[in-house]
């Protein structure tokens, strides 16, 4: 079946400016990851989605992040008035659900603000 | 916070020799999961071998195998039998009961023909 897909894959944008980056898990799981990889700071949690449940904001690093997922599906992470220290790779992963301890990655995106 | 160690930026072997990379951590809890993951120039994290801390006996898979010294908190990878396609970069990965993965710094692995 299909994976975990993100797009776009690569985002080029200007410092200042917002951005949207999608998500789309795999169909049927339940719980929802997004990470961020950057040469600075290495793989490190952001947020994650439960079902119905409040997500797991705790990774976010500032009030500029913000991330939703409508019908429990679909994932969008907002990055606002970007900086250069948001480049990175941002990594959306899926399970079945929050105990099923294995998580399911897509390809990422690639953010570079210039 | 849990912190993993994985002490070998790089590693470079011949193909069809044996590869081990280290991975330490550091955690109170006593109930949790470690994980290897591959990352190739892709991009997409692939899912190695999942281990249980509750679970003595080392997880294999095919030519990947853990070493998991839950006492001194250490839990190594063990490549065999190297192929070209195991060149990638290698993250070991920690969770506890909060289901958010806490990784290392990677190790680079580049197998040699």
């Amino acid at each position: 079946g299909a994976g975990v897909s993100q797009s776009p894959s690569n985002k080029v944008t200007e410092k200042g400016k917002d951005v949207e980056l999608r998500c789309d898990p795999i169909s049927g799981h339940t719980a929802l990851y997004w990470y961020r990889q950057s040469l600075g700071q290495g793989l490190e949690f952001l947020i994650y989605f439960q079902g119905n449940s409040a997500p797991d904001k705790s990774g976010l690093p500032s009030d500029r992040f913000s991330a939703e997922r409508t019908g429990g599906s679909v994932s969008t992470l907002t990055i606002q008035r970007t900086q250069q220290e948001d480049s990175a790779v941002y990594l959306c992963a899926s399970s079945p659900s929050l105990s099923y301890n294995e998580q399911f990655f897509g390809p990422g995106t690639r953010l570079t603000v210039l | 916070a849990q912190t993993v160690t994985q002490s070998q930026p790089e590693m470079s072997v011949q193909e069809a020799e044996t590869v081990t990379l280290s991975c330490t951590y550091d955690t109170s809890e006593n109930n949790y999961y470690l994980f290897w993951y591959k990352q190739p120039p892709s991009r997409q994290m692939i899912l190695v071998i999942r281990q249980e801390a509750y679970k003595q006996q080392n997880a294999t898979e095919n030519r990947f195998s853990v070493n998991f010294q839950k006492a001194a908190k250490s839990f190594s990878l063990k490549i065999s039998d190297s192929q070209l396609g195991d060149t990638a970069m290698y993250f070991c990965a920690f969770m506890k009961l909060d289901y958010k993965l806490s990784f290392g710094a990677g190790t680079t692995v580049t197998v040699r023909a």
